[in-house]
């Protein structure tokens, strides 16, 4: 079985602060990694991936995650966050099976 | 192409009426992808297709629902005898198997309100 696990349902930030994300994972097996976005009334968007290689990873919009196997973690970050960032971000994993299973999604509220 | 479609954005209907949403994919992808997302929550997999063959069913999914892609493009999904605790976005997603890592377009869902 898999599991994602992200720890904070919202986050408010102030306007140009960072900001990090955070987000576990449980799998049996060796794991791809997703961040999506969801802009209110819109469809989930890919932010990156982790598939292998480097264990930091870079998205759109200035974002980047970072793997940790030993922590089982992919924690999202930015280091200034604007206001068009506020949105619904939703860690993602898929294993050995062929089904992508999500976390209950973060949302993040910039504040101005 | 213009990305996933999902028909219609909006469905209000009574309870236990039948209602059906379609799904257009990617034109290249051949896996196709049902979830289904309540406020507050994540993504729900519901069932998957890989070309026209129903590869994986949620146990989420229950008898009154069923989806079906016949010809490995176009996808639907039916509730029958719907109930509240379907109001739900229903989202659509597809993607390339021989992309290898599991790369998910959605749609921008279709919202379903059973009163």
């Amino acid at each position: 079985a898999q599991s994602v696990t992200q720890l904070d349902s919202q986050v408010p930030v102030f306007e140009e602060a960072p900001v990090e994300l955070r987000c576990n994972y449980s799998s049996s097996v060796s794991v791809y990694l997703f961040w999506y976005v969801q802009y209110p009334n819109q469809g989930l968007q890919l932010l990156l991936k982790y598939l292998s290689g480097s264990t930091l990873v870079k998205g759109i919009n200035g974002f980047e995650a970072e793997f940790n196997k030993s922590q089982t973690s992919f924690h999202l970050r930015k280091p200034s966050v604007h206001i068009s960032d506020t949105a619904e971000y939703f860690c993602a994993l898929t294993g050995g099976y062929q089904k992508v299973t999500f976390g209950t999604g973060t949302k993040l509220q910039v504040i101005p | 192409d213009t990305g996933v479609s999902q028909d219609p954005r909006h469905k209000i209907t009574k309870r236990g009426q039948n209602v059906t949403f379609r799904c257009d994919p990617i034109s290249e992808h051949n896996r196709l992808y049902w979830y289904r997302q309540t406020l507050g929550q994540g993504p729900e997999f519901l069932t998957y297709f890989q070309n026209e063959a129903q590869l994986e069913k949620s146990r989420l999914l229950s008898d009154r629902f069923s989806a079906e892609r016949p010809k490995g493009s176009f996808s639907t999904l039916e509730i029958q005898r719907t109930e509240q605790g379907d109001s739900a976005m229903y989202l659509c997603a597809s993607s390339l198997s021989a992309s290898g890592a599991n790369v998910l377009t959605f749609g921008a869902g279709s919202r379903l309100t059973v009163l």
